[in-house]
């Protein structure tokens, strides 16, 4: 089955830096990603997902890049804010076969004033 | 839209009593939802997906006697944990895919409920 791996754990950043979270996944036959930010008690909240056919995608100050050779994908945040502060959750799938989420441990990002 | 709703947000139950968790979609029909477990400062585990009018297709380690899945409408999706442990106290949730999709996002997209955090005392 698929296995995603996530890093850092946890990841401290100065207001207005740049946060980088990567994630690698083993199953070649994955073609989907999403990343999810889940605050303490709450739901995980989808705030932007990739498709294998594309290699880059940006929503304001967050974008996903995707290397299928290497499988891998990362999240960027630009420009953080306090209210980034949160765990990200990447994950994988593949859209043809029920399209189950296989979750990366998690990165607890704190953002600094 | 795509708003999917769980109650109840939190329960506390004696042990060997059983706990019955709704999941529903809210404003899109869901033929297919997915339960997770997620245990403290951990990830999310998937448990099962729940297929609208057919049997629960369980993750391995996953027992399927223990959580009796049921998805008996295209916005309701239940699990029931069945006398249970200590162990089980965790965070449930369930998250559910609309038909179609909602841009930015591809399509594939899943919407999550708002989770049950379960108690065995």
């Amino acid at each position: 089955g698929e296995n995603v791996e996530q890093h850092p754990s946890t990841l401290s950043v100065q207001e207005g830096d740049s946060a980088v979270i990567k994630c690698t996944y083993s199953d070649s036959a994955s073609n989907y990603f999403p990343w999810y930010k889940q605050e303490l008690g709450k739901r995980p909240q989808l705030i932007i997902d990739i498709r294998s056919n594309v290699g880059e995608k940006k929503d304001q100050r967050i974008a996903v890049t995707l290397n299928k050779t290497a499988k891998h994908f990362s999240l960027h945040i630009t420009e953080t804010q306090p209210e980034d502060s949160a765990v990200y959750f990447c994950a994988a799938s593949r859209m043809a076969a029920g399209n189950k989420l296989t979750f990366g441990g998690g990165t607890r990002v704190l953002v600094k004033p | 839209g795509a708003v999917v709703s769980q109650h109840p947000s939190w329960v506390i139950c004696k042990s060997g009593t059983s706990v019955k968790i709704e999941c529903r979609s809210l404003d899109f029909q869901a033929t297919t939802m997915f339960w997770y477990r997620q245990f403290p400062k951990q990830s999310l585990m998937l448990m099962a997906t729940s297929n609208e009018g057919s049997k629960a297709t369980y993750e391995q380690g996953v027992e399927k006697d223990k959580f009796l899945i049921n998805h008996a409408s295209l916005t309701l999706s239940t699990l029931t944990v069945t006398s249970a442990h200590p162990e089980d106290s965790s965070f449930y949730i369930c998250s559910a895919r609309p038909p179609l999709p909602k841009p930015p996002f591809s399509g594939y997209e899943q919407y999550f409920g708002p989770g049950t955090r379960l108690t065995v005392t």
